[in-house]
């Protein structure tokens, strides 16, 4: 299930069952997103990123969503492994050269289950 | 080859002392970053450099002074640093003109 912690909203799944990692951004002029993954000691571990003109793209195992129309973003990923636990990040931007900036969602934990 | 090496990995130091946090990076990036990531937050952005030049300081104290000697390399200098800024921080790198930054695994610094 899913439930909100003291700091992050915290998603249990059972090892080999599928997670939907939610993400609502807050710049309507944002065209570039992209996913982080953090396991615990390591920096952020890029994994997939999408632009505006797309809704939908696939990866290895995951696969991101936007929506936006309602500013949305989600990061499915197939098959939950127990090296999928870790703190997942959304990032929004614009592509203007010499942006270099990324804004950070707040993140979500992932606790994977055996 | 998407490495970022940063040295230390942990460091402890005291208000009164002064350290160096180094990062380096081959992959060509010319934009290289320091963030500081406080436990359960995301990576709060502190410097950008892009061609060696320091293009963004998101109003950091003075207490954090920045380097990059060459495009491969970026320090970040530490002296009469309070409690309040034992953090992991990280840092990162991309191609100027596209915005993938990659990580490296960061330094845990606790300032006593």
């Amino acid at each position: 299930g899913e439930s909100v912690g003291l700091h992050l909203p915290t998603l249990s799944v059972q090892e080999g069952d599928n997670s939907i990692i939610n993400c609502a951004y807050s710049n309507s002029a944002s065209d570039y997103f992209i996913w982080y993954k953090q396991e615990s000691g390591k920096g952020p571990q890029f994994i997939i990123d999408i632009r505006s003109n797309m809704d939908k793209r696939q990866g290895q195992r995951v696969t991101v969503l936007l929506n936006k129309t309602v500013k949305h973003l989600s990061l499915q990923i197939a098959a939950t492994q127990p090296g999928d636990s870790a703190v997942y990040f959304c990032a929004e931007t614009r592509l203007t050269y010499g942006n270099n900036r990324l804004a950070f969602g707040k993140g979500n934990q992932v606790v994977v289950i055996p | 080859d998407t490495e970022v090496t940063q040295t230390p990995k942990h460091l402890v130091m005291g208000m009164t002392n002064k350290k160096s946090l180094k990062c380096e990076q081959h992959m060509g990036h010319r934009a290289m970053y320091w963030y500081k990531q406080k436990a359960k937050k995301p990576p709060e952005l502190m410097f950008v450099y892009s061609y060696e030049k320091l293009s963004i300081n998101e109003s950091v104290p003075s207490r954090f002074s920045p380097e990059c000697p060459n495009s491969s390399l970026l320090n970040l200098h530490l002296h009469a640093l309070q409690p309040e800024d034992s953090a992991l921080y990280l840092c990162a790198s991309s191609h100027v003109a596209k915005n993938i930054q990659y990580f490296g695994a960061g330094t845990r610094l606790s300032v006593l």
